[in-house]
């Protein structure tokens, strides 16, 4: 089946350096990928829609020069947390749309675990 | 966005039927009922989706109301491999792919 890979799993970093965090669908091409960030015992929190070629839509309350999505081509979209710290400590998953099948199932990536220090 | 209403948990025994259920009165036509769950520290997995009528597949089946404001998922002999949480969620139809939003999803226990 579809699969979208998502890297790095897991991230360290000092505070005040910045992230990137790619998500990739391996054997279809999304024309919409979508970022999610989950805390601890909570559920998943969209935080922007991204759309290739184009500029990301983000969720309200979501800094966009916080967090950086780029979407340059079908297969590959992502998510630099800038100039981190610690309180955006937290899992961040992607997820992708068959562009073919835009009504059917998303597929989600294994997510990435950030810990700022 | 058409929200939906679960049980915060749900337990059953291993072996056992489960039936998961999901109010959505607030549906609209063109919306897909989906269901994902997620294991700790992974990424949430598709289960099934369906829009009017009832749906299987090799994980579960999906029980839709006439009217389509309520759905259930079935798993039919839950194994300690289904423990996780469980997402119902409706997604509207569109051309580019529309945002899923997530709930606050229903916990599944399962007992040996």
């Amino acid at each position: 089946g579809a699969v979208v890979s998502q890297h790095p799993s897991w991230v360290i970093c000092k505070s005040g350096t910045s992230v990137k965090i790619e998500c990739r669908s391996l054997d279809f091409q999304a024309t919409t990928m979508f970022w999610y960030r989950q805390f601890p015992k909570q559920s998943l929190m969209l935080m922007a829609t991204s759309n290739e070629g184009s500029k990301a839509t983000y969720e309200q309350g979501v800094e966009k020069d916080k967090f950086l999505i780029n979407h340059a081509s079908l297969t590959l979209s992502t998510l630099t947390v800038t100039s981190a710290h610690p309180e955006d400590s937290s899992f961040y998953i992607c997820s992708a749309t068959n562009r073919e099948r835009p009504d059917e199932k998303l597929f989600f990536g294994s997510g990435t675990q950030l810990s700022v220090l | 966005d058409a929200k939906t209403t679960q049980p915060n948990s749900m337990e059953s025994n291993e072996e056992e039927p489960v039936h998961l259920p999901c109010n959505h009165s607030t549906i609209s036509g063109t919306d897909y009922i989906h269901w994902y769950r997620q294991l700790p520290s992974q990424g949430p997995e598709y289960v099934i989706h369906g829009l009017t009528s009832n749906v299987n597949n090799r994980m579960a089946s999906l029980a839709i109301a006439e009217d389509r404001k309520s759905s259930t998922l079935i798993l039919h002999r839950a194994t300690l491999r289904d423990a996780a949480v469980y997402y119902c969620i409706l997604r509207a139809r569109g051309l580019y792919g529309n945002k899923l939003v997530f709930g606050a999803g229903t916990i599944l226990r399962v007992k040996s």
